[in-house]
Order: structure tokens, then C-alpha cells, then sequence
């Protein structure tokens, strides 16, 4: 019964190192997404996972930017070579299937990892 | 291109007092329409959504939102104001496929 849970809460690194950051989504979400949210600024969409399907990774800002999920479960957002403009609140967030183009399914929020990049 | 603008970065209000957070949005379609509440070292707490029907959504917490069409508004609205209520909210709009795309945010100081 447990909510969605994000580690570490808080990451500090030097720039240029390699970053992962974990999600475990509620138990029977299949859809899984991973937002950005920079100091100031609303939620930037990154990458959405469902089922089994192919994911989609139209917000990733770039190929250093990569993410995975073992099934419907932990999902990891990896940012190789982190950057400054890499330092945000990584936020995720899951949800039960969408059946249909225009269904939505309410989305549940961990409470994000905080990446300071030096 | 759809978005959403919220024009008020802060806002202060006295405990007790009203409040009212503006949001506006840019979309063709009929939306769907949230408000997100986030505290501190939290996620996202939905507060309230709008679909379809009564344009005057109740929502937790004792938020209320209406839905404005000719405005392409979905402001939210408290009658009174308490200390706990301090957060940011965030005004959301739903696009279709997977897409929500979010306001930049509104922060609410409440002083005593």
C-alpha cells in the first residue's frame, strides 16, 4: 500500500561523474514517467513507460539522458557526464494502464530526488 | 501549442483570509484540467480535477475550482486560508496520449 518511493532524496555531484537514480512505482501502476523540475519552473516531461511497450523518451533533453524499467516494476534515470544544467528535482511518477487515447489515469508522485551537480 | 501560465510566482495571504490562484491555459480541445498541490520535500498531491460537467469542481482540502471557458481559465479558490496550506500548486493540463503539461507554479506563504 505504499506510495511511490524515489532514492536517493538528495544527490550531490561533481560535474562530469555519472548519476542513477531509482523509482519504485505503486504495486499494479504500469505506467511509469520520469519528470524534471528546475528551480522555478513547472514539470518537464522526460520519459513515459507502459506495460511492456516500447517507451517514450521524446522529452529526454539529450543522449546523456537515459531510462529504464525492469518490467512494471523499479524503473532507473541515468545521466551520464551530469552537467550544472543538470541540477533539478528528478521526479516520478506512476499510474494505472491507459486504455484509451483520451483516458487518464491519476498520476501518483514519489517525492523526488533533489541532483545538485557542482 | 498548448500551455499553461500561471501568472502569479507568489502569492502571501493571511491565515483566514481568501485565496485565489490563477491559471490559464492554451488548448483547442475541451481539457481536462488539474491543480497539484506540493510540500515540501514531497511529490505531487492531486487537489482537484475538472473533465467535463459542472464547471465549479470541489476538490480536498476544501479547494474549489472553476472552470472558465471564454476565459481559458481554471483558477482555485480557498474561502479561508490556514498555516498548512503554505505549498506550491501547480495547474496542470491534460493533452491526450500521455502528455500533462504544467504550470511553472504559484507559492503560497500564509502569515499569521
Amino acid at each position: 500500500g505504499a506510495g511511490v518511493s524515489q532514492s536517493p532524496s538528495n544527490k550531490v555531484t561533481e560535474k562530469g561523474k555519472d548519476v542513477e537514480l531509482r523509482c519504485d512505482p505503486i504495486s499494479g501502476h504500469t505506467a511509469l514517467y520520469w519528470y524534471r523540475q528546475r528551480l522555478g519552473q513547472g514539470l518537464e516531461f522526460l520519459i513515459y513507460f507502459q506495460g511492456n511497450s516500447a517507451p517514450d523518451k521524446s522529452g529526454l533533453p539529450s543522449d546523456r539522458f537515459s531510462a529504464e524499467r525492469t518490467g512494471e516494476s523499479v524503473s532507473t534515470l541515468t545521466i551520464q557526464r551530469t552537467q550544472q544544467e543538470d541540477s533539478a528535482v528528478y521526479l516520478c511518477a506512476s499510474s494505472l494502464e491507459r486504455v484509451a487515447e483520451l483516458s487518464y489515469n491519476e498520476q501518483f508522485f514519489g517525492p523526488g530526488t533533489r541532483l545538485t551537480v557542482l | 501549442a498548448q500551455s499553461v501560465t500561471q501568472p502569479d510566482i507568489h502569492i502571501t495571504v493571511s491565515e483566514g483570509a481568501s485565496l485565489e490562484l490563477r491559471c490559464n491555459y492554451s488548448y483547442g480541445a475541451t481539457p481536462y484540467l488539474f491543480w497539484y498541490v506540493q510540500s515540501p520535500g514531497q511529490g505531487l498531491q492531486l487537489l482537484l480535477k475538472y473533465f467535463s460537467g459542472d464547471t465549479l469542481v470541489q476538490g480536498i482540502k476544501g479547494f474549489e475550482a472553476e472552470f472558465k471557458r471564454s476565459q481559458s481559465s481554471f483558477n482555485l479558490r480557498k474561502p479561508s486560508v490556514h498555516w498548512s496550506d503554505a505549498a506550491e500548486y501547480f495547474c496542470a493540463v491534460y493533452t491526450g496520449g500521455f502528455k500533462t503539461i504544467f504550470g511553472a507554479g504559484t507559492r503560497l506563504f500564509v502569515k499569521a
